[in-house]
């Protein structure tokens, strides 16, 4: 089993729905990182949170220590926000990250 | 800043041969990583390094060497190309946050084919 598991694998939607992609891992972190990877290929950061919530536009985070998981959470869905959504976590005490399998998104306009 | 830049993009190489993927920054970050990610497979860790001179293997470090002689630059050296190393390769880095990596800074990826 992996240490972070991400559901859905895939997930196709319409343009302006509310996504919510899922992260649980199944041991101690420090950090939680969400990437988005596009379909070019690049990966850039859109998160990196240890309690609580954050927004940054219309992408919001949210972890719960105790249940060991995470979500992001999409508001008003956009074609251009099909992409790979991609969960990692830093292990407590260790200097690297272990990565989720993706889950990849498409939004039909 | 150019952030984080990987050459070359594109890569074929025969069985046996070797070859350097070089990867720099210039944030000034302490650590850089290797990653492969293959299909279905997700980003796995090749080697990381949590400043100059120091390096630590990850989770798929067979057939591949790294240093870290600088701050700016962390090359892979692949020794002897195997068909099971084609794979697209991602550099990142990441300034220390606490007592580990922060935010990760990802270069624009290398697609190695090995025949």
């Amino acid at each position: 089993k992996n240490e972070v598991e991400q559901s859905p694998q895939n997930l196709t939607a319409q343009e302006g729905e509310f996504i919510t992609i899922n992260c649980s891992y199944s041991v101690g972190i420090s950090a939680l990182h969400w990437l988005q990877q596009h379909p070019g290929g690049g990966i850039v950061s859109l998160f990196m949170l240890s309690s609580g919530k954050k927004k940054h536009g219309r992408l919001i985070a949210t972890i719960n220590i105790q249940e060991k998981h995470s979500s992001l959470h999409i508001t008003a869905s956009h074609p251009r926000d099909s992409a790979v959504y991609i969960c990692a976590v830093r292990i407590q005490g260790a200097q690297k990250l272990v990565f989720g399998q993706g889950t990849r998104l498409t939004i039909n306009p | 800043n150019a952030g984080v830049t990987q050459t070359p993009k594109f890569q074929v190489l025969k069985t046996g041969q070797s070859m350097t993927l070089q990867c720099a920054q210039d944030m000034n970050h302490e650590y850089m990583s290797w990653y492969r990610q293959d299909p279905g497979m997700g980003l796995r860790l090749i080697h990381y390094s949590v400043g100059a001179g120091i390096t630590d293997q990850g989770e798929v470090p067979n057939g591949y060497n790294v240093s870290r002689s600088t701050t700016e630059d962390f090359p892979l050296r692949l020794l002897s190309a195997a068909p099971s190393q084609t794979s697209v390769y991602f550099c990142a880095s990441n300034k220390r946050q606490g007592a580990g990596p922060g935010e990760q800074y990802f270069g624009p990826g290398t697609r190695l084919t090995v025949t």
